[in-house]
């Protein structure tokens, strides 16, 4: 089983619909949670941390279950500009360092 | 953010050379990693570099493929040895800044492809 697991998508949604992400991790020692996005061609950045509370940024709601191992990310609206591949990461500890694992990212595109 | 430069941005190199990437920070960081992504891959880490010792190499790289420097706190070079086609990857430098826990800043990535 990959420590990181998302639906590797596309998600081909139409504007102003609402699409949501699952990601599932395999270590049920990881302590925190992020979503980055990675425009085509472009490094990957931060959109949000991921908060055992669930956490909302504008149009942009994450939410984590511990006890299924698995977090979600919900685009409400979405724009053109949402097109991007949204990477789960997860963070680590193993007793001397923290280790960030990847997902291999879903694919959104937003169409008119 | 912190502003990361890579050079190169891009190279086709043949079989068999070698290239050197450079990643130089805006500011002094404690933690700097160098990562590859692969075509519909997800990122690996390749490496911890570490600033006047040797780097700390995940499982499966080694030091004789990918030979790391980090003189100083701002910037590190990430060399890939006896290049291979299957060594065709976006090779990325990123770092950890004081005060942002758990957020990796990336430079822009070195597109490598290997003829």
């Amino acid at each position: 089983r990959k420590e990181v697991e998302q639906d590797p998508g596309p998600f081909n949604v139409p504007e102003g619909a609402t699409v949501a992400f699952n990601c599932t991790y395999s270590n049920s020692a990881s302590q925190s949670f992020f979503w980055y996005r990675q425009d085509c061609r472009k490094e990957p950045k931060l959109l949000m941390s991921v908060y055992s509370s669930g956490n909302e940024d504008g149009r942009f709601t994450a939410q984590l279950n511990r006890a299924s191992q698995y977090i979600s990310l919900l685009i409400r609206d979405s724009k053109l500009s949402d097109s991007a591949t949204y990477l789960c990461v997860v963070n680590t500890y193993t007793g001397t360092a923290s280790k960030l694992t990847f997902g291999t990212g879903t694919r959104l595109q937003v169409t008119l | 953010s912190a502003v990361i430069s890579q050079k190169p941005s891009r190279d086709i190199c043949q079989r068999g050379t070698s290239l050197t990437i450079q990643c130089q920070v805006d500011s002094q960081v404690t933690m700097m990693f160098w990562y590859r992504q692969q075509p519909g891959q997800s990122l690996t880490l390749i490496a911890t570099a570490n600033q006047g010792s040797e780097a700390t190499y995940e499982s499966g790289f080694v030091i004789d493929k990918f030979p790391i420097s980090r003189p100083n706190l701002t910037f590190s070079t990430l060399t890939v040895s006896n290049m291979s086609p299957e060594d065709s990857s976006i090779y990325l430098c990123s770092v950890v800044r004081q005060g942002y826990t758990g957020e990796l800043f990336f430079g822009e990535g070195s597109r490598l492809t290997v003829l």
